[in-house]
């Protein structure tokens, strides 16, 4: 099961910033925190993934909180072509990814 | 870095006949992974290989499906006895590691099936 909370949906204007929770309470001290999306009839992409600090590449920032057990990727411009379905992942059991439902971000004009 | 390759796009395929699908990884990764989507879930975890050993099945693998990476390169998915449960995009992803040891999955564009 996955273990991870995500909110089903969120809106966000096109130009705007995308902030997308989610918690992860159980997390130990050496798991990381993985976002992934997926575009519509597409495979999985990775975006960015976290331990403790605040990450951040070219396609989003990740902000840990200090106790770890929740997490925001934030898409600092959001386009239209942003809009999918994101995922936050907590491999605890090492060998794969357990994917959750996600969040569907609809960006709009 | 080519991706990772899976094959055909999409099937379709009439109740009862088999299917095989086929994932070609990115060259350097040792570790493939099959997932199975189906219309508004995430991906489920289906089984994973390290070289041409499969580590992993989940019990979602029925005995009607069988994975097979034989040479530790490309590997193939086979359904038997097709369901029409069994429509829904295969997913197929690769990586050199495993996922806890900060490592990502790079996954295909996904083999989506369809039984009439």
């Amino acid at each position: 099961d996955a273990k991870t909370t995500q909110p089903p949906s969120m809106d966000c204007a096109e130009g705007r910033a995308a902030n997308l929770p989610c918690n992860h309470s159980t997390i130990s001290g050496n798991e990381y925190v993985y976002w992934y999306r997926q575009i519509h009839s597409q495979g999985p992409q990775y975006i960015i993934h976290g331990l403790k600090n605040n990450e951040t590449n070219e396609m989003a920032s990740l902000i840990i909180t200090e106790d770890r057990k929740s997490s925001t990727l934030i898409l600092p411009h959001a386009t239209l072509r942003d809009t999918a379905v994101y995922y936050c992942i907590n491999p605890q059991y090492g060998n794969k990814l357990v994917f959750g439902a996600g969040t569907i971000l609809r960006v709009k004009s | 870095d080519t991706g990772v390759s899976q094959d055909p796009r999409h099937k379709i395929t009439k109740r009862g006949q088999n299917v095989t699908f086929r994932c070609d990884p990115i060259s350097e990764h040792n570790r493939l992974y099959w997932y199975r989507q189906t219309l508004g879930q995430g991906p489920e975890f289906l089984t994973y290989f390290q070289n041409e050993a499969q580590l992993e099945k989940s019990r979602l693998l029925s005995d009607r499906f069988s994975a097979e990476r034989p040479k530790g390169s490309f590997s193939t998915l086979e359904i038997q006895r097709t369901e029409q449960g069994d429509s829904a995009m295969y997913l197929c992803a690769s990586s050199s590691r495993a996922p806890a040891t900060n490592e990502k999955l790079f996954f295909g564009s996904g083999t989506q099936l369809s039984v009439l």
